[in-house]
């Protein structure tokens, strides 16, 4: 099946640098999505990589690895506000199959 | 331009009944997809609908049913409500399956 993983928390200090992972089988999509979704709001699209390598888009930045069947997302500078749940979601092969989400990782800032 | 519109925000309902929810998706956007989401669950694939045609269809029960209309607006029943069909349900629409953009959502208390 098409799965897709990612850790369910992770902790962080106000001002640092954190990482979010995602792994997938590698045969089941070509494109990962990153968005940010607050408690009691929708998600917000924040990145999509099709490509391999890194996208920078000011103090997030998305990897991908399409034959590692792996991408990251990269918070810097972090802020209070950056305190949310980040979902990661396949694109599949065929464009006509239903985008993938995986659980999210719920991410704490602290002060 | 106009985002997503979920209607209505809020919703409370009695065990047995039926709950028809709401989604207008951006203009010119025709396809549509629903999610359940649950605390601990992610995002929970419903359906999609596209040009008034269901195109992909996750693992639920029979009670939960969709359609699309020429306009691409678009609704979902749940009938026979049960407790656990307590969530917040998400809308979104997506020119392609590029990617999505998130109405607002219904959050649906079941009691």
């Amino acid at each position: 099946g098409q799965n897709i993983d990612q850790p369910t928390e992770m902790t962080a200090t106000e001002g640092a640098i954190v990482q979010i992972n995602c792994t997938y089988q590698t045969s089941g999509f070509n494109g990962l999505f990153w968005y940010q979704q607050h408690a009691g709001e929708a998600p917000t699209f924040l990145s999509y990589n099709v490509l391999d390598g890194l996208e920078e888009k000011g103090r997030f930045s998305s990897f991908l690895s399409r034959s590692k069947g792996y991408s990251y997302l990269l918070l810097k500078e972090l802020q209070m506000k950056d305190s949310a749940s980040y979902l990661c979601a396949g694109r599949p092969m065929n464009r006509d199959d239903k985008i993938i989400f995986g659980k999210g990782t719920r991410l704490h800032i602290l002060p | 331009k106009a985002g997503v519109t979920q209607t209505p925000r809020y919703l409370i309902k009695t065990r047995g009944q039926q709950v028809t929810l709401s989604c207008s998706p951006i203009s010119g956007h025709r396809s549509v997809s629903w999610y359940q989401q649950t605390p601990g669950q992610g995002l929970q694939f419903l359906f999609e609908y596209f040009s008034e045609t269901q195109r992909n269809k996750g693992n639920f029960p029979g009670r939960f049913s969709g359609r699309q209309f020429s306009n691409s607006r678009s609704e979902m029943n749940v009938s026979t409500l049960e407790l656990g069909d307590s969530a917040l349900y998400l809308c979104a629409s997506s020119p392609d399956t590029y990617g999505y953009t998130f109405g607002s959502g219904t959050r649906l208390t079941v009691v």
